[in-house]
C-alpha cells in the first residue's frame, strides 16, 4: 500500500494564481481531511470528508475549496492564491472519523508570491 | 468549538533522561485524545492514543495519562534516545460518528543531546 499521496512536493504561486493539491489514499478510508500547518500554530483543519459526495468546513476554509467524487481522492483547490496561503498542506486519511487514527501525507510546501 | 493547549513549546532533555508534555483540552465532551509525532519534512505519525474510558496507558517507554476531571493529558517519554528528537502533537476530537473532526495543540518541540 502506499498509504496517503501527495502532489506536488513543492510549489511556488503567485498572486492571485489558481492551482489543486492532490491527495490519494489506498486503505479504503471514508474519512479524509486538509491541514494547514504554520509555524507556533500547529496543525489546523480546513475541510473534511466522510464519504464520497459529503464534504464540511473545518477552522479555516475561507480561500480553499473542495470536493470527492471517489473514496481515493480528495482535491484541495486554492481559487485565488494570496500570500496568506503560504503554507505546508497535509492531507489525511482515517478509518470513520476524527476519531481514528488518521494517516498523514509526505506534504505540499507552497509559496505564494 | 475545542481548543487544545500545549506546553512547553521547546523541550531539551539529556539522551537517557524523561520528557513530559502536557494538554489541556475545554470540550468536556471530548473522548480521545491521539499524540503524533513529526520528523522533519514528514507527515505527522501517530505514536500512542487514549480514550476518555481509560485513565493510562504505556507502549514500551512512551506512556500518556489523562485527567477527564481536570480536562488534561500528558505524554511521558522514558529513557529518551536521540532518534527521540521531533515535534510533537497533541489533539482531541469528540464523538463517534463520522463527523467527528481532531483538534491539534500548537507543538512541542523535543531535542534529545547526546
Amino acid at each position: 500500500n502506499a498509504g496517503v499521496t501527495q502532489t506536488p512536493k513543492f510549489q511556488v504561486l503567485k498572486t492571485g494564481q489558481s492551482m489543486t493539491l492532490q491527495c490519494a489514499q489506498d486503505m479504503n478510508h471514508e474519512y479524509m481531511s486538509w491541514y494547514r500547518q504554520d509555524p507556533g500554530m500547529g496543525l489546523r483543519l480546513i475541510h473534511y470528508s466522510v464519504g464520497a459526495g459529503i464534504t464540511d468546513q473545518g477552522e479555516v476554509p475561507n480561500g480553499y475549496n473542495v470536493s470527492r467524487s471517489t473514496t481515493e481522492d480528495f482535491p484541495l483547490r486554492l481559487l485565488s492564491a494570496a500570500p496568506s496561503q503560504t503554507s505546508v498542506y497535509f492531507c489525511a486519511s482515517g478509518g470513520q472519523g476524527g476519531d481514528y487514527e488518521q494517516y498523514f501525507g509526505p506534504g505540499t510546501r507552497l509559496t505564494v508570491t | 468549538g475545542e481548543n487544545v493547549e500545549q506546553h512547553p513549546s521547546t523541550l531539551s532533555v539529556q539522551e537517557g533522561d524523561s520528557a513530559v508534555i502536557k494538554c489541556t483540552y475545554s470540550d468536556s465532551a471530548s473522548n480521545y485524545f491521539p499524540w503524533y509525532k513529526q520528523e522533519l519534512g514528514k507527515g505527522p505519525q501517530l505514536i500512542i492514543d487514549i480514550r476518555s474510558n481509560v485513565g493510562e496507558k504505556k507502549d514500551q517507554r512512551i506512556a500518556v495519562t489523562l485527567n477527564k476531571t481536570a480536562k488534561h493529558f500528558s505524554l511521558h517519554i522514558t529513557e529518551t534516545q536521540p532518534e527521540d528528537s521531533a515535534v510533537y502533537f497533541c489533539a482531541a476530537s469528540k464523538g463517534n460518528s463520522g463527523y467527528s473532526t481532531l483538534t491539534f495543540g500548537k507543538g512541542t518541540m523535543l531535542l534529545v543531546s547526546p
